[in-house]
């Protein structure tokens, strides 16, 4: 297993335009998730998914962002008419783990690479 | 509401200079406080998580503790190559992760 793939790595868009990015979550991991990263902050919560149902939305999703999952293996994350302060780092991170039960071990969120967005 | 803060900010050593890095956290009941290594342009790599007050982990040159409202990560004799963002996070509600903005190291050989 390569990790989690994320794509583009880059991508410059004007203002008013729609985007999509895609993630490949590790194969046996059942949950996904998206973070937003802007320059000198830590990630920020976006929405997560367990097998294709999503479980939380932050209050921060606008409905310009969507996301989906339909078969419970890659996700997509949708921006349409992209703004300025879109512009930001987007993180997908995935999981074998979640819930009550998750307590112990070393384990962690796996996070790809990411998509760098630019907004022009 | 939920809360993590890192300290410093930013982190000059010199190769060879132990330190640590703080992680204060305010959350009603954690389930979780996660440490992951940033480097420019990548995504968080992950290092260690720790459940309870007493608990520690170590990994080559990073030590991670534990307290009921803080962390620390200690880097003992630190090399270039650690050179990195250091972040802190904790496991909040359903499934998610509250992340501190993080420390950023600079190791100078």
């Amino acid at each position: 297993d390569t990790g989690v793939s994320q794509d583009p790595r880059h991508k410059i868009t004007k203002r008013g335009q729609n985007v999509t990015f895609r993630c490949d979550p590790i194969s046996e991991h059942n949950r996904l998730y998206w973070y937003r990263q802007t320059l000198g902050q830590g990630p920020e919560f976006l929405t997560y998914f367990q097998n294709e149902a999503q479980l939380e939305k932050s209050r921060l999703l606008s409905d310009r962002f969507s996301a989906e999952r339909p078969k419970g293996s890659f996700s997509t994350l949708e921006i349409q008419r992209t703004e300025q302060g879109d512009s930001a780092m987007y993180l997908c991170a995935s999981s074998s783990s979640g819930g009550a039960g998750w307590t112990g071990g070393n384990y962690g969120y796996t996070f790809g690479s990411g998509t760098r967005l630019t907004v022009v | 509401e939920d809360q993590v803060t890192q300290s410093p900010e930013a982190l000059r050593l010199q190769e060879g200079e132990s330190s640590s890095l703080n992680c204060s956290y305010t959350v009603s009941g954690l389930r979780g406080l996660f440490w992951y290594r940033q480097d420019p342009g990548k995504g968080p790599e992950f290092l260690f998580t720790l459940y309870s007050a007493g608990e520690e982990k170590e990994k080559e040159r990073l030590k991670a503790t534990l307290t009921k409202k803080e962390s620390f990560l200690h880097i003992t004799a630190p090399k270039p190559e650690d050179s990195a963002t250091y972040l802190c996070a904790v496991r909040e509600g359903t499934d998610k992760l509250i992340f501190g903005t993080g420390t950023r190291l600079q190791v100078f050989p």
